[in-house]
């Protein structure tokens, strides 16, 4: 079955800086990649997603990243605020319905 | 905004009791599903419903556990008889389709087993 991993498990950065979360999948038969963001205790909710015949998808301070032939994908949030400090799980599927997620990614953002 | 909705927030139960946790999917949705969060750990898949059937189940989801929908808007997951490893948080999502576009996760209800 699929296998998700995603680095970092964490990760500081100040206010206003870039931020940069990656995943690789092992099924190259996945072509759903989406991107979750889940604050204390909330359910997951999704913040961006990708399909496989698309390299690349912005929307606003966040941008999303596919290499299909490597295999990972990446998660970029710009001009980070507290507000962003959660948790980031990515996931990956074949369609839309059984998600693999990652472990996840503690982002905190200091002011 | 339409949103899942799930009971309950917390249940604290003895090993061995019968669970029911309780979902409110989406109202236009047909798709429906559970996940569950062990704590610190990653978002696994139980299993996914859909024309009141299960359409995917993954190792975890054994004989101790079972979905139905026994209305036309609740979607529940039934416990046997828990087990201490089954503490975690549980996630009810739906969803429009399979290749329609995202699943949207309930709050969770967090399930303790003692």
């Amino acid at each position: 079955g699929e296998n998700v991993e995603q680095h970092p498990s964490t990760l500081s950065v100040q206010e206003g800086d870039s931020a940069v979360i990656k995943c690789t999948y092992s099924d190259s038969a996945s072509n759903y990649f989406p991107w979750y963001k889940q604050e204390l205790g909330k359910g997951p909710q999704l913040i961006i997603d990708i399909r496989s015949n698309v390299g690349e998808k912005k929307d606003q301070r966040i941008a999303v990243t596919l290499n299909k032939t490597a295999k990972h994908f990446s998660l970029h949030i710009t001009e980070t605020q507290p507000e962003d400090s959660a948790v980031y799980f990515c996931a990956a599927s074949k369609g839309y319905s059984t998600l693999t997620f990652g472990k996840g990614t503690m982002l905190l953002v200091s002011p | 905004e339409p949103e899942v909705t799930q009971t309950p927030s917390h249940q604290v139960t003895q090993m061995g009791q019968e669970v029911i946790l309780r979902c409110v999917p989406i109202s236009n949705h047909l798709y429906f599903y559970w996940y569950r969060q062990i704590l610190g750990q990653k978002v696994e898949f139980l299993v996914s419903f859909y024309n009141n059937e299960i359409s995917e189940k993954s190792e975890i989801f054994d004989d101790q556990f079972s979905v139905e929908r026994p209305d036309g808007s609740n979607f529940t997951l039934k416990i046997r008889s828990t087990k201490l490893e089954d503490s975690a948080m549980y996630f009810c999502a739906s969803g429009t389709g399979p290749n329609t576009g995202e699943l949207f996760f309930g709050e969770g209800s967090r399930l303790t087993v003692l």
